[in-house]
C-alpha cells in the first residue's frame, strides 16, 4: 500500500527566508509525486510532479521540489518565502503498480505560516 | 476550460435534511472522485469514478451517503438525513486516464462545497 507522511503540521518562517516543508512517502514501485497547495476557502491546487528524470523539479510560484530515493523524500522548497505563500501543503504519492487509476493518497498537510 | 465545478459553494441545512452536492468535471477527463476535508479527519476519499462506474466506495462513511454519475459531465454525492456530524468541505476532483499517456495523475478539484448541518 501507498502512504505518504508530512511531519510538520506547522512550519513558520520569515519572509525572504528559504522555506521547507517536509514529505517521506512508501510505495512498493517507483512512484509518483505531487505537490498541492490550497489557500483558505479554495481548493487544492496542483503546484509541481516528480514522475521520471532529474531529481529536482520546479513548480509553480517560484516552488521546486527535490526527490530523494534513498531517503524516500520529496521535500518542498523555495529560495526565499513571501507572505503570500501562507497556506496549507499537501504531498501526495502515487504508485504506478497500482494500475491506470488515478487514485492519490494525500498526505495530512502542513500549514505553511510566512511573517514579516 | 472552466475547470472543476462544483455546486452549491456554501450550503447550511438542518439535520435530516437531504443534501445534494453537484459536480462538473472538465471535459474529457474520464476518472472523477469526491474527497471530504475536516480538520479532525483532513482530505478522506469518499468514492471515485472511472468512465461513469463506480470503481472504489470504501471511503463512503455510511448508507447516509451515495454518489451517482449519470453521464461523463455530472456527478451528485447525496447525503439523507444529513446529521452534523457531515459537516465539512466536500471536494470534487477529475483526471485523465494514465493509459491515455496525456496525464501523470495529478488532480484537478473545484472549489469545494461547504456544508453546515445544524
Amino acid at each position: 500500500a501507498q502512504s505518504v507522511a508530512q511531519p510538520e503540521d506547522q512550519v513558520n518562517v520569515a519572509e525572504g527566508n528559504p522555506l521547507t516543508v517536509k514529505c517521506t512517502y512508501s510505495v512498493s514501485g517507483n512512484p509518483y509525486l505531487f505537490w498541492y497547495v490550497q489557500y483558505p476557502n479554495r481548493g487544492l491546487q496542483f503546484l509541481l510532479k516528480y514522475i521520471t528524470g532529474d531529481n529536482l523539479v520546479k513548480g509553480s510560484y517560484g516552488f521546486e521540489a527535490e526527490f530523494n530515493k534513498s531517503q524516500t523524500s520529496f521535500h518542498l522548497k523555495k529560495p526565499s518565502a513571501l507572505v503570500s505563500d501562507s497556506a496549507l501543503y499537501f504531498c501526495a504519492v502515487r504508485d504506478p503498480l497500482t494500475g491506470t487509476a488515478s487514485k492519490l493518497t494525500f498526505g495530512t498537510g502542513t500549514r505553511l505560516q510566512v511573517t514579516l | 476550460d472552466a475547470g472543476v465545478i462544483q455546486s452549491p459553494r456554501h450550503e447550511v441545512t438542518e439535520m435530516g435534511q437531504e443534501v445534494t452536492l453537484r459536480c462538473k468535471p472538465i471535459s474529457g477527463h474520464d476518472y472523477l472522485f469526491w474527497y471530504r476535508q475536516t480538520m479532525m479527519r483532513g482530505l478522506e476519499l469518499l468514492i471515485y469514478f472511472n468512465n461513469n462506474v463506480p470503481i472504489d466506495d470504501s471511503g463512503m462513511p455510511e448508507d447516509r451517503f451515495s454518489a451517482k454519475m449519470p453521464n461523463a459531465s455530472f456527478s451528485t454525492l447525496k447525503i439523507q438525513p444529513s446529521e452534523p456530524r457531515d459537516s465539512a468541505v466536500y471536494f470534487c476532483a477529475s483526471s485523465w486516464s494514465i493509459k491515455t499517456g496525456e496525464s501523470t495523475g495529478e488532480l484537478f478539484f473545484g472549489e469545494g462545497s461547504r456544508l453546515t448541518v445544524l
